[in-house]
């Protein structure tokens, strides 16, 4: 148990679909993360949540739209998506400890298994 | 970019120690090597980090080379459950959401 809880841990969708998969961290943590993992790829880093607000998104198409409505919880929203955006996507949360923080620790979830059909 | 190289796969009997080698001959002076692992189907785990100093604790040691261009990762006493990917990583940890870059990693393989 991380303390970083993803759901659903399995979804298929057909591309017209609208779904949506949600992280909570009960950490305490201030900063949120959604990677990506597609088969024998390394992890993509996708969108970075500091303090609530978006500050990285790593040229993501508009397919996936993420929501942070508080510190604890992490979303993303799927629409339209391809057979190609079949992945696992893994949710991380972190405390930053000062300005500049330092010695960042990521706690993942189990992640979400997503197959588009 | 990946700044660290790893071999693609390992084996190591159970029992045994386990050492993982890591290559970041580019390493900067304020960059921090951090290994991770990834158990099948589950989210990556950090396991430690370091900067100069060799790192111990209940998981795992670190040793780093005095020049700081490679360190290894060692599982004192591997067990079937260690069977994961392990990744190193470089990266400064004085900008907080500089994020963590995962390459490829090792496969490690504990055998019975």
């Amino acid at each position: 148990e991380t303390g970083v809880t993803q759901t659903p841990r399995h979804l298929v969708m057909g591309m017209t679909n609208k779904k949506s998969l949600k992280c909570e961290q009960h950490l305490g943590h201030n900063a949120m993360y959604w990677y990506k993992q597609s088969a024998k790829k390394p992890l993509e880093l996708m969108f970075v949540y500091s303090l609530e607000e978006r500050v990285e998104n790593n040229s993501v198409p508009s397919r996936f739209s993420p929501e942070c409505p508080n510190s604890s919880h992490l979303f993303l929203h799927l629409h339209t998506l391809q057979p190609e955006d079949s992945a696992l996507y893994l949710c991380a949360s972190s405390q930053l400890v000062g300005q500049p923080s330092t010695n960042e620790k990521l706690f993942f979830g189990s992640g979400t298994q997503l197959s588009v059909l | 970019d990946a700044k660290t190289t790893q071999p693609p796969s390992m084996d190591c009997a159970e029992g045994r120690a386990a050492n993982l080698p890591c290559n970041h001959s580019t390493i900067s002076g304020n960059e921090y090597v951090y290994w991770y692992r990834q158990i099948h189907s589950q989210g990556p785990q950090y396991i430690i980090h370091g900067l100069k100093n060799n790192e111990t604790n209940e998981m795992a040691s670190l040793i780093i080379t005095e020049d700081r261009k490679s360190s290894t990762l060692i599982l004192p006493h591997a067990t079937l459950r260690d069977t994961a990917v392990y990744y190193c990583i470089v990266r400064v940890a004085l900008k907080g959401n500089t994020p963590l870059v995962f390459g490829k990693g090792t496969r490690l393989s504990v055998i019975a």
